[in-house]
């Protein structure tokens, strides 16, 4: 089945530093991806909608100058954390998908983001 | 309104048995999809078994069977013979005609004993 790779996997941080994280989808084209952010023992949120060379969508209460997306290619999209703070520390995931519709879309395997 | 409900926080199952996790939703779009994930303690996300509203079979996947009673807007995930390595977080979700990501529920915490 269809692959997305997400990483880092975990990563730590100092306080005022930017982090990256990308997301690939490795079999398909995506030409939408998502980015949630989960707490612990917490469901998903949804943080952002990216589509492939346009810009991101943003949820309600996610600040787009914090958090950066970037969708250059249709096999990859990437978050940056901008300035990240102790309240960032949570765990992140991407999602994509090939075409609107009801298909099921691929999750990442996840970064944890740990600001000190 | 929460567009996914899981009322059940935890289960517990014993290993060989069945087990049912709830989750009812709410939409007044007549075409969606309903989904259903495992998140182990690893946090990936791994895609169970999928239901559209307009199938006309309860959807099933190996072990996995999708409850589907469209009237009650419920769509129970039933986990038949139990193993150890079923113990993780599971997740319904939907997803929408034109809206292209997915709604999630709080999650139950399944617990399979051996």
């Amino acid at each position: 089945g269809a692959v997305v790779s997400q990483h880092p996997s975990r990563v730590i941080c100092k306080s005022g530093t930017s982090v990256k994280i990308e997301c690939r989808s490795l079999d398909f084209q995506a030409t939408t991806m998502f980015w949630y952010r989960q707490f612990p023992k917490q469901s998903l949120m949804l943080m952002a909608t990216s589509n492939e060379g346009s810009k991101a969508t943003y949820e309600q209460g996610v600040e787009k100058d914090k958090f950066l997306i970037n969708h250059a290619s249709l096999t990859l999209s990437t978050l940056t954390v901008t300035s990240a703070h102790p309240e960032d520390s949570s765990f992140y995931i991407c999602s994509a998908g090939a075409l609107g519709g009801l298909e099921k879309l691929f999750f990442g395997s996840g970064t944890q983001l740990s600001v000190l | 309104a929460q567009k996914i409900t899981q009322t059940q926080p935890g289960m517990f199952v014993q290993e060989k048995e069945a087990v049912t996790l709830d989750c009812t939703y709410d939409t007044s779009d007549p075409s969606y999809g309903l989904f259903w994930y495992k998140q182990p303690s690893s946090g990936e996300m791994i895609f169970l078994i999928y239901q559209g509203s307009y199938d006309q079979q309860n959807a099933t996947e190996g072990r996995y069977s999708l409850n589907f009673q469209k009237a009650r807007k419920s769509a129970n995930l039933v986990i038949s013979a139990s193993q150890l390595g079923d113990s993780a977080m599971y997740f319904c979700a939907m997803r929408e005609t034109g809206a292209n990501n997915l709604f999630f529920g709080t999650g139950t915490r399944l617990t399979v004993i051996p």
